[in-house]
Formats: structure tokens, C-alpha cells, sequence
């Protein structure tokens, strides 16, 4: 299976700093999906990203996939309590199989 | 419209029992698949389905045997489970195709003793 690699592995942030985690493949990737998982939760799909160098906003958050398109990256401006959970990429392999990055834990002081 | 539905929502297991978790949805999906999730970790395919029908192997399906009978339903079993098995399991539905998304279910969460 094609393997991606996230980091950090966990992050503590005071309320209002920057949040940025990374993944990381040795191959180019068709697209990078995101994802966000509540304490107690499931994954939530953020968003898909496809284009090399493309980058997309949701409100406080910005993703962007490499010009080689062998990484990306999620960052949230201005962390709020809400944004506490989990992030993780995930990448698709052989037709329709998908592989999952070991997430980034965010913890938000408030 | 309830998305995917999982049960049950725990169990606990002894050694060596068996038993089946139960997975449906209602959006019409063709693809279907089994993760499991341990602490801390990310989340590892199980099986997957693209049709009514048909199964893969994902990365870690040692242990485990799935069904989908019809396109609502992917059933995983574990036909005598062990301690390593204990984690909470994920089933999640997708459209087919380039660039869509997978819904997940609530998950399972198992003990094996």
C-alpha cells in the first residue's frame, strides 16, 4: 500500500495560536483527502485535494498539496476549543482502497 | 436518511468467541469497508467492497471475514477472536469514483478478554 507519514503526533496550542500539521509521501499522490475526528468520534471528511500546488480555505482553515504533489499540509489560523480532535490525511491506493496517515492530535488550551 | 449505521455499539468478548458486526447504509453507495482504529493510531482497511458481491483485502484482514449480501449491508466477522483484535471498528460508505468521500459509521468498540 502507498504509505503517508503525519506530523506532528500530537500538538498542545494556547487558544489563538497557529496549528499546522504535515503529511508526507516517497510517491506522488493522485489526491490527499483530510479528515477530523472528535474525542469519542468518527471521521468527518474536511476536504479533497487534487491539483499540484493547490491550495483551499474553509473559514480559519487552509490545506494545501505540494507542487510534487508528494505532500501537503493542513493549518488552522487562530485555534479555538472547537477545533480540538484528531486531523488526519488519507490517501487512495490500488482502485479504491484508501490508506490513512497516524493523525495529528490537536489540544486547545483555553 | 440515517447515513451508515453501525451495531452493535460495544461488546465485550471472551478469547476464542465469535461474533459479527453489522453495518448498513442508506445513501445508495456502491463501496463499502472495514477499518479498525487501535489507540492512538490511525485508522487500518480490514476489507473492502466495491459492489454487491465482491470483497478485497485491505492492509491487515488476517483474523476476519466479511459479507455484503446487497448493497445496503458489509458485515464483518471474527470467527475466533483474540486479544489483539481489541479496538474500535469503523465501517464507512462511498459513492465510487475520483474524489468522493467516505461516510463513517459511529464505530464499535470491542474488548476481547
Amino acid at each position: 500500500g502507498q504509505q503517508v507519514m503525519q506530523i506532528p503526533q500530537y500538538q498542545h496550542v494556547q487558544e489563538g495560536e497557529d496549528f499546522t500539521t504535515y503529511c508526507n509521501s516517497s510517491t506522488t499522490l493522485s489526491n490527499i483527502q483530510w479528515y477530523k475526528q472528535r474525542p469519542g468520534g468518527h471521521p468527518v471528511f474536511l476536504i479533497q485535494l487534487v491539483k499540484s500546488g493547490e491550495v483551499k480555505k474553509q473559514k480559519r482553515l487552509t490545506f494545501q498539496f505540494g507542487e510534487a504533489k508528494k505532500n501537503s499540509s493542513l493549518h488552522i489560523t487562530a485555534t479555538q476549543t472547537t477545533d480540538v480532535g484528531t486531523y488526519f490525511c488519507a490517501v487512495k491506493y490500488n482502485f479504491n482502497k484508501f490508506y490513512f496517515g497516524s493523525g495529528t492530535k490537536l489540544n486547545v488550551k483555553p | 436518511n440515517a447515513g451508515v449505521t453501525q451495531t452493535p455499539k460495544f461488546q465485550v468478548l471472551k478469547t476464542g468467541q465469535s461474533m459479527t458486526l453489522q453495518c448498513a447504509q442508506d445513501m445508495n453507495h456502491n463501496s463499502m469497508y472495514w477499518y479498525r482504529q487501535d489507540p492512538g493510531m490511525g485508522l487500518r482497511l480490514i476489507y473492502y467492497s466495491a459492489s454487491e458481491g465482491t470483497t478485497d483485502k485491505g492492509e491487515v484482514p488476517n483474523g476476519y471475514n466479511v459479507s455484503r449480501l446487497n448493497k445496503r449491508e458489509f458485515s464483518l466477522r471474527l470467527e475466533s477472536a483474540a486479544p489483539s483484535q481489541t479496538s474500535v471498528y469503523f465501517c464507512a460508505s462511498r459513492v465510487g469514483g475520483e474524489g468522493k468521500t467516505q461516510y463513517f459509521g459511529p464505530g464499535t468498540r470491542l474488548l476481547v478478554l
